[in-house]
């Protein structure tokens, strides 16, 4: 299994809902990654978990609050968005967070909040 | 600090033509990695290549080839007679301990090849 799946592929939300994604890979990479990406612009790091413990918190709000329930899973819980918060939300994971030998990225979910 | 620039924003070419896209780095590290991703209308990045800093040895894959020149901080891919299926918006990308081994993207080209 050389994937990364995320769910859902495409969310709406309200402004007052309280939603989740979930990322899931079996390659036993102890890395993984939340990215966001805007349209038409390049993805941008949000979190990073290496070996289940965040690493890096790319200053972002708190409205986002990642998880990491064991070394497969990785979630992304979200609270009282913003419109400005859509975008598409990419899950990547790596061998290991200090050898970059490459992500593999799952096919991200695309965010929309009214 | 870590940058990547891609200057062509949008290319379009006509299928079987070749097209090369750019890609200049920034980076004060002596170890670092560059890497290609496509990035197709289904939103999934899919990784192309990655490339040491150590190792400026061209290479190629099929259609693909990538030309590494440290001199000039640049590593532009080319894509040889093009195809419809090769439509997508493709990242260069560069991670090094600068920016703790994290991946910094390019703003991306979005290539269109027309039939």
């Amino acid at each position: 299994d050389t994937e990364v799946t995320q769910t859902p592929k495409h969310l709406v939300m309200g402004m007052t809902n309280k939603k989740s994604l979930k990322c899931e890979q079996h390659m036993g990479h102890r890395a993984m990654y939340w990215y966001k990406q805007k349209a038409k612009k390049p993805p941008e790091l949000m979190f990073v978990y290496s070996y289940e413990k965040l690493s890096i918190n790319e200053s972002v709000p708190s409205r986002f609050s990642p998880e990491c329930p064991n070394s497969s899973l990785l979630n992304l819980h979200l609270h009282a968005l913003q419109p400005e918060d859509s975008a598409l939300y990419l899950c990547a994971s790596s061998q290991d967070w200090a050898e970059p030998y490459g992500y593999t990225f799952g096919s991200g979910t695309r965010l929309t909040v009214v | 600090a870590q940058k990547v620039t891609q200057a062509q924003t949008e290319i379009s070419v006509v299928e079987k033509e070749d097209v090369t896209l750019d890609c200049v780095y920034e980076t004060r590290d002596t170890t670092y990695y560059l890497f290609w991703y496509k990035q197709p209308p289904s939103g999934e990045l899919v990784f192309l290549i990655r490339r040491n800093s150590f190792d400026e040895q061209n290479e190629i894959s099929g259609r693909y080839s990538w030309n590494f020149q440290k001199s000039t901080s640049s590593f532009n891919f080319t894509i040889t007679a093009s195809q419809v299926v090769d439509s997508a918006v493709y990242f260069c990308a560069l991670s090094g301990e600068t920016g703790a081994n994290n991946l910094f993207f390019g703003t991306g080209t979005r290539l269109t090849v027309i039939p």
